[in-house]
């Protein structure tokens, strides 16, 4: 059964990096789109964007500027970097497993067990 | 963008009672549609995607239906595993989007 763990800092200072990492572990990594999702506190999902195996990428308009999403093949791995974050990026941020062809099955299962990043000075 | 609006919001329901949760669409997304579950402190679960089919594992008493701009979930008979908030999301276009969320408490 497949499972995705997820680390990263979850104290930034405004104006600083954002970055976390996803593991995949239990399936096969390979032909699936790999999505970041986050959830500000009390509220609701706003999808980041998402990558494949073999580094196409698909952004958030809303984001798309500061947002990096990318791939290690090797290690099973996606991450994702969001850059000069304010006090709004505080959220637990999810990654998510998605589809084989987005066109046709761009849901999510499984997720990982979310990681809280606060922004604060 | 498609926004997604969920209604109601908010829920008050019984145990064994049936429940329909509501998501338009602010353009057709075909049968593109997703529906999730979520606990508090936990992540989301899926329930139901191309807005009919059952993930596998879900009890029976979840169903969904709709097409177009019109979609439904409904819990044929609340169980208290059942309370929680419940999210839909659409997977017809970029960026994907999710509606507000449904949250359901017992009565």
């Amino acid at each position: 059964q497949m499972q995705l763990q997820q680390w990263g800092a979850g104290l930034l200072k405004p104006s600083e990096t954002l970055s976390l990492t996803c593991a995949v572990y239990g399936g096969s990594f390979s032909g699936f789109y790999w999505s970041w999702i986050r959830q500000p506190p009390g509220k609701g999902l706003e999808w980041i964007g998402e990558i494949n195996h073999g580094g196409s990428t698909h952004y958030n308009p809303s984001l798309k500027t500061r947002v990096t999403i990318s791939v290690d093949t090797s290690k099973n791995q996606f991450y994702l970097k969001l850059s000069s974050v304010t006090a709004a990026d505080t959220a637990v941020y999810y990654c998510a497993r998605g589809g084989l062809d987005p066109s046709r099955d761009g849901w999510f299962d499984p997720w990982g067990q979310g990681t809280l990043v606060t922004v604060s000075s | 963008d498609i926004q997604l609006t969920q209604s109601p919001s908010f829920l008050s329901a019984s145990v064994g009672d049936r429940v329909t949760i509501t998501c338009r669409a602010s353009q057709g997304i075909s049968s593109d549609l997703a529906w999730y579950q979520q606990k508090p402190g936990k992540a989301p679960k899926l329930l139901i995607y191309a807005a009919s089919t059952l993930q596998s594992g879900v009890p029976s008493r979840f169903s969904g239906s709709g097409s177009g701009t019109e979609f439904t979930l409904t819990i044929s008979s609340l169980q208290p595993e059942d309370f929680a908030t419940y999210y839909c999301q659409q997977l017809n276009s970029y960026p994907r989007t999710f509606g507000q969320g449904t949250r359901l408490e017992i009565k």
